[in-house]
């Protein structure tokens, strides 16, 4: 149980254009859902917590017209990435948080990631 | 805000020897989580082990434990007997209970060699 799924796994866009992100929880619902970016051989950074049926909480320094979140039902999350340039390049990792699992509420399980390349 | 420390960038390890991780984390709460994520050369984030911290009990999942030492904020994760499938990125990461966002560490690189 608990698996994430995102699609697409892998998408080269050109630069200006924008990019949508699915991040779904298969066998379980999540209010909550969040999405990280990781850049070759760092750690993973938190930008934004997005919630079922509320706006999006983004972190410091994220900016939230580029990237917008919408968390629209139980399963689904989707990260769009507006107007992308060469510098938004990097892998997008998403993931969920089951809720009500005894003992699994604090756990999150990831998805497999999307690696963008604006070209 | 909570910090988590790896200080340890890359490991390598003979196969079915042991090597232990190092993290420490800084943090004023007294309710929370920690977790070792496991990144390998696919890059999916695997969950390894967790630990509640109002439990003394070490964590443990057949190969992998963990020594946790609260006062000390310490946590570190052991891999026995490794295996060539343990190759990967390692990720300690911290949750409290109050807003359950997860603090990563900067990861350590294990390689285990044949």
């Amino acid at each position: 149980g608990a698996v994430v799924s995102q699609h697409p796994s892998w998408v080269i866009c050109k630069s200006g254009t924008s990019v949508k992100i699915e991040c779904r929880s298969l066998d379980f619902q999540a209010t909550t859902m969040f999405w990280y970016r990781q850049f070759p051989k760092q750690s993973l950074m938190l930008m934004a917590t997005s919630n079922e049926g509320s706006k999006a909480t983004y972190e410091q320094g994220v900016e939230k017209d580029k990237f917008l979140i919408n968390h629209a039902s139980l399963t689904l999350s989707t990260l769009t990435v507006t107007s992308a340039h060469p510098e938004d390049s990097s892998f997008y990792i998403c993931s969920a948080k089951p809720p009500g699992l005894a003992g699994l509420t604090d756990t999150q399980y990831f998805g497999p990631g999307t690696r963008l390349t604006v070209l | 805000a909570q910090t988590v420390t790896q200080s340890q960038p890359e490991m390598s390890v003979q196969e079915a020897e042991t090597v232990t991780l190092s993290c420490t984390y800084d943090t004023s709460e007294n309710n929370y989580y920690l977790f070792w994520y496991k990144q390998p050369p696919s890059r999916q984030m695997i969950l390894v082990i967790r630990q509640e911290a109002y439990k003394q009990q070490n964590a443990t999942e057949n190969r992998f434990s963990v020594n946790f030492q609260k006062a000390a904020k310490s946590f570190s994760l052991k891999i026995s007997d490794s295996q060539l499938g343990d190759t990967a990125m390692y990720f300690c990461a911290f949750i409290s209970s109050n807003d359950y966002k997860l603090s990563f560490g900067a990861g350590t690189t294990v390689t285990v060699r044949a």
